[in-house]
């Protein structure tokens, strides 16, 4: 969905680096989230946010962090990456306005930790 | 139990119909929904079913809820070869949070052979 944007897409980063993934979204929704997926493992949340000054933890949140800057924007760091963080990471937004709690989803960033 | 469960694999034949199904945990939900998953993508809304409803037919696509059991199924007819991608099943509800939000299955490959 081009209304949610992912960076970079790829990136493949070294053991004890710092980095970080940004989501924007054009929606307007309150609410953003940052998941993972690993292939027979599905969707795992790491941390959501439902406004601005509003930040949970999801299951999987050691070892991440979350900023969220302003409604359209909330980043993800990983402050030491690790090989088990190699992984496809999700942004989405809902908005729960609408009653459903559908999220939108953005096309991903392959990260790779060596 | 406390997960979304679908079984991982399905393949079909390409005309034939597909039928993915899913358990989930919570009477309550209010929605639940099916995601697509294509290659190298991001999750994309398929469809989604109010929980006082039976059924929702959105045309290829039938899904039946079946509350009493908590069973989810969709249906694709005349399955194609676009169709192949992993189908993720979710429920909305709040597993004693105070905030509602999407549980994800593992999903399901479907692999369509012409």
């Amino acid at each position: 969905d081009a209304d949610v944007t992912q960076t970079p897409r790829n990136r493949i980063t070294k053991t004890g680096k710092r980095i970080m993934l940004e989501c924007s979204q054009t929606k307007g929704h309150d609410r953003m989230y940052w998941y993972r997926q690993d292939p027979g493992l599905g969707l795992r949340l790491i941390y959501y946010s439902f406004d601005v000054k509003d930040i949970n933890k999801g299951e999987i949140s050691d070892g991440y962090s979350v900023s969220r800057q302003a409604q359209a924007k909330f980043s993800l760091s990983l402050e030491s990456a690790i090989p088990n963080q190699t992984a496809l990471y999700f942004c989405a937004t809902s908005d729960p306005g609408t009653g459903t709690e559908t999220q939108y989803f953005g096309p991903g960033t392959r990260l790779l930790v060596l | 139990g406390e997960d979304v469960e679908q079984s991982l694999f399905l393949s079909v034949r390409e005309g034939d119909s597909s039928v993915i199904n899913c358990t989930y945990t919570d009477s309550s939900s209010t929605y639940l929904y099916w995601y697509k998953q294509e290659p190298g993508a991001g999750l994309q809304l398929l469809t989604y079913i109010f929980s006082n409803m039976d059924m929702k037919q959105d045309q290829r696509l039938t899904v039946l809820l079946n509350k009493k059991d908590k069973h989810l199924s969709l249906r694709i007819a005349d399955t194609q070869t676009g169709d192949s991608a992993i189908y993720f099943c979710a429920e909305n509800t709040f597993r004693g949070s105070t905030l509602g939000r999407l549980y994800f299955g593992r999903g399901t490959q479907l692999t369509v052979w012409p």
